[in-house]
């Protein structure tokens, strides 16, 4: 059984440039989750889906970053401008319900803005 | 709201040592919980869990008892290895409500031969 997919797994982009990162949970998940992950702030958050529709984007950190879900398979976080401080690991992570239930991770994209 | 503090990092110990990685939560219900383990360059994983008071999760020769009195969920390892040598976060999860899971900072533990 596939796990969570996400490509790409690295990417190194110039300041100023759109950045979008894809994830493909699980099958029969119904909650899809980005979170971001640095040395400074650890894992963050960003936004959560159910069902695809946005349910909490409060840990999205600026206009700069969206993230959408048109299908229950396929999802997208996109940064744009990007800088450097976007410099990151990406997770994008799935579960089936979002009560005391395992949260399933991807192994993530690299992400260096140079 | 919830929240979850473990020990600061990182550990270091020497192949075969014993390991404790303490962990303590708070939450307004009755939640699961969690240990998970992010090896170099991937993603979190589920290493066990836990989902009622006084139930011990274990796996892989890991091992944590869910201690309500306490609000703790400890990890702990007999004899480490090399290959045990990663970043272990503890979360909890609320049941029965639409909580998302909140994970701790992580702890890096490093195991020398």
């Amino acid at each position: 059984d596939a796990g969570v997919i996400q490509s790409p797994r690295h990417e190194v982009t110039e300041m100023g440039q759109e950045v979008t990162l894809r994830c493909k949970p699980i099958s029969g998940h119904d909650y899809l989750f980005w979170y971001r992950q640095t040395m400074m702030r650890g894992l963050e958050l960003l936004i959560y889906f159910n069902n695809n529709v946005p349910i909490d984007d409060s840990g999205m950190p600026e206009d700069r970053f969206s993230a959408k879900m048109p299908n229950a398979s396929f999802s997208t976080l996109k940064i744009q401008p990007s800088e450097p401080r976007d410099s990151a690991v990406y997770f994008c992570a799935s579960s089936p319900v979002i009560s005391g239930n395992t949260i399933y991770f991807g192994e993530g994209s690299w992400l260096t803005v140079v | 709201g919830n929240s979850v503090t473990q020990m600061e990092g990182p550990v270091t110990l020497s192949e075969e040592a014993f390991l404790t990685i303490n962990c303590t939560y708070t939450a307004t219900g009755y939640p699961s919980l969690f240990w998970y383990v992010q090896y170099p360059g991937e993603g979190l994983q589920l290493l066990l869990k836990a989902t009622k008071a006084d139930d011990k999760g274990s796996n892989k020769g890991f091992e944590a008892t869910y201690r309500k009195e306490t609000t703790s969920f400890h990890l702990e390892k007999g004899s480490v290895q090399v290959s045990d040598s990663a970043v272990y976060f503890c979360a909890l999860s609320e049941s029965g409500g639409s909580y998302i899971p909140t994970f701790g900072r992580g702890t890096s533990l490093i195991v020398h031969p």
